[in-house]
């Protein structure tokens, strides 16, 4: 069974960049099967989805975050992380780890996410 | 970007009552339309796939259907452990999620 855990500071200060990892586990981050992502949820609010990532490097980004994001992965070490610049208060919330399934086979974005980090809340306060 | 509009935003039900979420796009998305549980505290949890696919393990009170721009999530002979919120989410374009329906158990 395909776990995740995310991993990194539960406070930031306004104007800094947040990094979190998310360690993969019970599979490989190199599984053909599986994209990887990063969604977040302000406390009380719905989910935004920020970015994915295919173990190979392909990626994709929210147009909103996108100038303020990165997304990149480490097979080495079954990793995935999310770099987010220029912090405001705005970007507090849940931050989850996911990942959304692939159709190797038939090279189809399946998308929907069965597999979720518990997630890790990040305030953004000086 | 392809917009997601959940109604009713809450509901507060009672048990053995039927409860019928709908979720509409601001553009087709086929069948890429996927609903989740979200309990307090707790990370998502896929209910049904593909507008209509259910997932294995997930009580068969809860249905989908729809396709293209209107989709519904049905709970039939609602439990108080249903309780929670619930959100549906498209993967047509770029991924993006409705903004939920709150569930609440009388």
């Amino acid at each position: 069974q395909l776990q995740l855990q995310e991993s990194g500071p539960g406070l930031v200060k306004p104007s800094e960049t947040l990094s979190l990892t998310c360690t993969v586990s019970g599979g490989s981050i190199r599984s053909s099967n599986n994209y990887w992502a990063w969604v977040r949820q302000p406390p009380g609010k719905g989910l935004q989805w920020i970015a994915t990532i295919y173990y190979s490097g392909t990626t994709y980004y929210n147009p909103s975050l996108e100038s303020r994001v990165t997304i990149s992965v480490d097979t080495s070490k079954n990793q995935f992380s999310l770099r987010l610049r220029s912090l405001t208060a705005a970007d507090t919330a849940v931050y989850y780890c996911a990942s959304p399934k692939y159709d190797f086979w038939s090279n189809y974005y399946l998308g929907y996410i069965e597999n979720w980090g518990q997630g890790t809340l990040v305030t953004v306060s000086s | 970007e392809i917009v997601l509009t959940q109604s009713p935003e809450f509901l507060s039900v009672t048990p053995n009552e039927k409860v019928t979420i709908t979720c509409r796009a601001s553009q087709s998305v086929g069948s890429s339309l996927h609903w989740y549980q979200q309990k307090p505290g707790q990370s998502p949890k896929l209910l049904i796939k593909y507008g209509t696919q259910s997932l294995s393990g997930v009580p068969s009170r809860f249905s989908g259907s729809g396709s293209g721009t209107d989709f519904t999530l049905t709970i039939n002979s609602l439990e108080v452990e249903d309780a929670a919120t619930y959100f549906c989410h498209q993967t047509s374009g770029l991924h993006t999620f409705g903004q939920g329906t709150r569930l609440e158990i009388k």
